[in-house]
């Protein structure tokens, strides 16, 4: 089946520092992959996707590679900021026919210290 | 155009009430997705529906759980005779179209607390 794996978290970074988060993710056929950011309290938002092969999405100051030989798509931001820190959930989406459906993991929560 | 609306945000049950929590789509689409985020763990599928058809639920518990989109009105998940382990954030979420690239707008959600 499906499933996405995300590093152990939390993570916890002084504004300004360059950011990692890991993403590996296993699934048939060529999935789409996504990043979604949680901030408390609310609902998920996406950040940024990415639907094949070398694909780059950006977004905010956030970009993720889909990289198909190594089935990740790490997250990145250069320089984190107090307000990004967030819930982060990588998801995929390998509908067969209509449906897409996302399959997430399990979230990584950052914090930010000024 | 207004988002993705959940009611109740929060919904407090006692175990063996009934709950039922209501989503309505962003304008235009007709396509539902209901997730369960449970404590500490990422969200779930659970049951996928456009209107008036369930097309996939196949992640929703086979008894006490049901969802439906009706023609008219907000989509619909019921949980019937709630135990403490239905404790949860229900997410909504709902795209115009259907396929793998197609975006999901998510609800704020509606977090159950079962006493």
């Amino acid at each position: 089946g499906n499933s996405v794996t995300q590093m152990e978290g939390p993570v916890t970074l002084s504004e300004e520092a360059f950011l990692t988060i890991n993403c590996t993710y296993t699934a048939t056929g060529y999935p789409s992959l996504f990043w979604y950011v949680q901030y408390p309290g609310e609902g998920l938002q996406l950040l940024l996707k990415a639907t094949k092969a070398d694909d780059k999405g950006s977004n905010k100051g956030f970009e993720a590679t889909y990289r198909k030989e190594t089935t990740s798509f790490h997250l990145e931001k250069g320089s984190v900021q107090v307000s990004d820190s967030a819930v982060y959930f990588c998801a995929l989406s390998a509908s067969s026919g209509a449906n897409s459906k996302l399959t997430f993991g399990k979230g990584i929560t950052l914090s930010v210290r000024p | 155009n207004a988002g993705v609306m959940q009611n109740p945000r929060h919904l407090v049950r006692r175990r063996g009430q009934e709950a039922r929590l209501r989503c309505s789509p962003m304008k235009g689409h007709s396509h539902v997705y209901w997730y369960r985020q449970l404590p500490e763990e990422g969200l779930k599928f659970m049951v996928y529906l456009q209107k008036e058809n369930i097309i996939d639920e196949s992640g929703m518990p086979k008894e006490r759980f049901s969802a439906e989109f009706p023609k008219e009105g907000p989509s619909i998940l019921r949980i019937q005779q709630v135990v403490r382990g239905d404790s949860a954030a229900y997410f909504c979420a709902s795209s115009r179209s259907s396929g793998r690239d197609h975006e999901q707008y998510f609800g704020p959600g509606t977090r159950l607390t079962v006493t």
